[in-house]
C-alpha cells in the first residue's frame, strides 16, 4: 500500500531558525516524492521534486530509502515561507499521474 | 500561458441530487485528473483521464464518474451525493500522462457542501 505519513500539523518557528518539515512514505516499488506547497489564497503549487535534486526558495528535501522518509528542510526560515506543506508519493512507471498526499504540515514562521 | 480553471467555485447540494464539476486544462496540457480534499486532509486522487479516456482511477465508487473533450476539458460527476462528498474538489492537468517527474497543475478547486 502507498501511504505518506505528515506527523506535524503544525511547526511553528521564528524568523531565520532552520526548518525540518517531516515526511514519511510507505511503498512497496521505486517511488516519486514531492512537496507540493499552498501559500494563503493560492492554489496547490509544486515546490519540488527528489529526481531533479533541487533547491528552490531554500528549500531542500533528500529522499532517503532507508529509513524511507524526505523531510523538507531549509536553514533559515522566511516569514513569506508561511504555508501549508504537503508530501507526496507517485510510484513510478504507473503510467499515470495518481499521487498519494499526506495530511499536510502548515508552517507559521514569526517574526 | 493560461492556468487550470474550475467552476463554479463553490456549490450547496442536497442529499441524493447529482453534481457536475467542470475543469479547463492549462494550455498544451492533454492529461487531467481529479482529487478530493476533505477538510484536515491531503487531496486524494479520484481518476485521471487522458485523451478523452479514463486511464486511471482511486479507490472512489462508480458514482463518480468523468469525461474528457477533444479541447482537454473535463467534468467531474457525481450521483446519488452523500453527506460526506462534502469536500474541496481539485482538478490538475500536466502534459504527459504517466512520464516521470511530471509537473501537475492545479486549479483552485470547487468547494462543494452536501446537505
Amino acid at each position: 500500500a502507498q501511504r505518506v505519513t505528515q506527523p506535524e500539523k503544525l511547526l511553528s518557528v521564528f524568523k531565520g531558525a532552520p526548518v525540518e518539515l517531516k515526511c514519511n512514505y510507505s511503498y512497496s516499488g521505486s517511488p516519486e516524492l514531492f512537496w507540493y506547497v499552498q501559500y494563503s489564497r493560492q492554489r496547490l503549487q509544486l515546490l519540488l521534486r527528489h529526481i531533479s535534486r533541487e533547491s528552490i526558495k531554500g528549500f531542500t528535501a533528500d529522499l532517503n530509502k532507508g529509513e524511507t522518509s524526505f523531510h523538507l528542510k531549509k536553514p533559515f526560515a522566511q516569514e513569506e515561507d508561511s504555508a501549508m506543506y504537503y508530501c507526496a508519493l507517485r510510484g513510478l512507471n504507473t503510467g499515470f499521474q495518481k499521487l498519494v498526499f499526506g495530511t499536510g504540515t502548515r508552517l507559521l514562521v514569526s517574526p | 500561458e493560461t492556468g487550470v480553471t474550475q467552476s463554479p467555485t463553490h456549490l450547496i447540494k442536497t442529499r441524493g441530487q447529482q453534481v457536475t464539476l467542470r475543469c479547463s486544462s492549462q494550455s498544451g496540457h492533454n492529461t487531467v485528473s481529479w482529487y478530493q480534499q476533505a477538510l484536515g486532509q491531503g487531496p486524494q486522487f479520484i481518476f485521471q483521464y487522458y485523451r478523452e479516456e479514463e486511464n486511471g482511477r482511486g479507490n472512489f465508487p462508480p458514482r463518480f464518474s468523468g469525461l474528457q473533450f477533444p479541447n482537454y476539458s473535463s467534468e467531474l460527476n457525481v450521483n446519488a451525493l452523500e453527506l460526506d462528498d462534502s469536500a474541496l474538489y481539485l482538478c490538475a492537468s500536466s502534459l504527459k500522462a504517466g512520464a516521470t517527474n511530471e509537473k501537475l497543475f492545479f486549479g483552485s478547486g470547487t468547494q462543494l457542501s452536501v446537505l
